[in-house]
């Protein structure tokens, strides 16, 4: 699997749109992005995944850059509730295999 | 539907102690693994099991086994604890087949002490 850079840490306002950046610049053709996020204490949560189109669902939008080296996962109005670390994993799909989680990047939500 | 769910929520042992976590999913999952997560570190594999009747090591397997059940059930077992044990455990599942996507549902966690 490719590796995966985050930041540690990103602060954002409440109402605001958190945009979370992932480097994956190794990434192969056949491996997708996938997003997880982990609140307090709980087990990580799937967010969305997506291998080169830009993709959305219920909790955010996954944008990927064309040549697929990079990638941000956007939370349009961030709530306090989004206060959490995110981990972006890139992966071949339906391998069976377990996800390689990183650090992840701590997501702050200020009132 | 309860998804994955563990047990205990919360352990204390001694050191040299034996117990085995229990981890059930009723989503008709193929594959099952066991992770790890020490304070501020990420999530590390102990053992995953990608079909019933099959285990593998992960990133982390010395001082755990594992048994998987049947194809609802995956237990990990601590023979004899030790104070490095000390971690946060997570149970998760995901079909691990050719159709759908790979998301993989996580249980709540169990909280080991080992003293």
């Amino acid at each position: 699997d490719a590796k995966t850079t985050q930041p540690p840490s990103m602060d954002c306002a409440e109402g605001r749109a958190a945009n979370l950046p992932c480097n994956h610049s190794t990434i192969s053709g056949n491996e997708y992005v996938y997003w997880y996020r982990q609140i307090h204490s709980q087990g990580p949560q799937y967010i969305i995944h997506g291998l080169k189109n830009n993709e959305t669902n219920e909790m955010a939008s996954l944008i990927i850059t064309e040549d697929r080296k990079s990638s941000t996962l956007i939370l349009p109005h961030a709530t306090l509730r989004d206060t959490a670390v995110y981990y972006c994993i890139v992966r071949v799909t339906n391998s069976g295999y377990a996800l390689n989680f990183g650090k992840g990047t701590s997501l702050l939500v200020t009132p | 539907n309860a998804g994955v769910t563990q047990t205990p929520k919360f352990q204390v042992l001694k050191t040299g102690q034996s117990m085995t976590l229990q981890c059930a999913q009723d989503m008709n999952h193929n594959s099952m693994y066991w992770y790890r997560q020490d304070p501020g570190m990420g999530l590390r594999l102990i053992y995953y099991s990608a079909s019933e009747g099959t285990t593998d090591k992960g990133e982390v397997p010395n001082g755990y086994n594992v048994s998987r059940l049947n194809k609802r059930e995956f237990s990990l077992r601590l023979e004899s604890a030790a104070p490095s044990q000390t971690s946060v455990y997570f149970c998760a599942s995901t079909t691990g087949g050719l159709q759908g996507g790979e998301t993989q549902y996580f249980g709540p966690g169990t909280r080991l002490l080992v003293l």
